[in-house]
């Protein structure tokens, strides 16, 4: 069982579409993290929020739009993606940015671009 | 920057032991991780150790660290076909200005032939 929940866990979308990837985390942690997931590719950090507050986006285009409204909720908002964009996206959370404890991972939402 | 090197496949049978083997370049890790990744699945934390231990035994599983070659390595004993599934090395350093950053590696496909 995880602390973290993404949903949903599947995504079929086309470019023109606007949809949201939810995550929300019942571990008490103060940072959240957005991954990508491609195959035969590193996992890329996308985006880290430490106390709601985005600290961290890795150059990421701007049809991703992260939004994290409190410490226990984090979400991806998608429009006009690309079928690159068609990977696993990992939501994780971690104690604190400033702390070196592990990240916990959610189970991911698989995206399909048509 | 930081570099987290692994090989990309392992096969072994049934019973047998699998080492994965990680190599990592940041010497100012303060603690290394492997995570876990079954199909479909999100990443599991399965063990870590502290830079400054060179073993950690944990049930079946084992590692070894040599700090001085930045050498990590996760030893399953009698492994089932339970565990095939993709091994992520990872480590955590501090980044600067109060932050600490994970470094992933590729991931090991491991295998297991029964």
């Amino acid at each position: 069982e995880t602390g973290v929940t993404q949903t949903p866990r599947h995504l079929v979308m086309g470019m023109t579409n606007k949809k949201s990837l939810k995550c929300e985390q019942h571990l008490g942690h103060n940072a959240m993290y957005w991954y990508k997931q491609s195959a035969k590719k590193p996992l890329e950090l996308m985006f880290v929020y430490s106390l709601e507050e985005r600290v961290e986006n890795n150059s990421v285009p701007s049809r991703f739009s992260p939004e994290c409204p409190n410490s226990s909720h984090l979400f991806l908002h998608l429009h006009t993606l690309q079928p690159e964009d068609s990977a696993l996206y990992l939501c994780a959370s971690s104690q604190s940015r400033q702390s070196n404890q592990p990240q916990h991972f959610g189970d991911g939402t698989r995206l399909s671009i048509l | 920057g930081e570099d987290v090197e692994q090989s990309l496949f392992l096969s072994v049978r049934e019973g047998d032991s699998s080492v994965i083997n990680c190599t990592y370049t940041d010497s100012s890790s303060t603690y290394l991780y492997w995570y876990k990744q079954e199909p479909g699945a999100g990443l599991q934390l399965l063990t870590y150790i502290f830079s400054n231990m060179d073993m950690k035994q944990d049930q079946r599983l084992t590692v070894l660290l040599n700090k001085k070659d930045k050498h990590l390595s996760l030893r399953i004993a009698d492994t089932q076909t339970g565990d095939s599934a993709i091994y992520f090395c990872a480590e955590i350093a501090y980044s600067g200005a109060g932050s600490y950053q994970l470094t992933f590696g590729k991931g090991t496909k491991l295998s297991v032939i029964p």
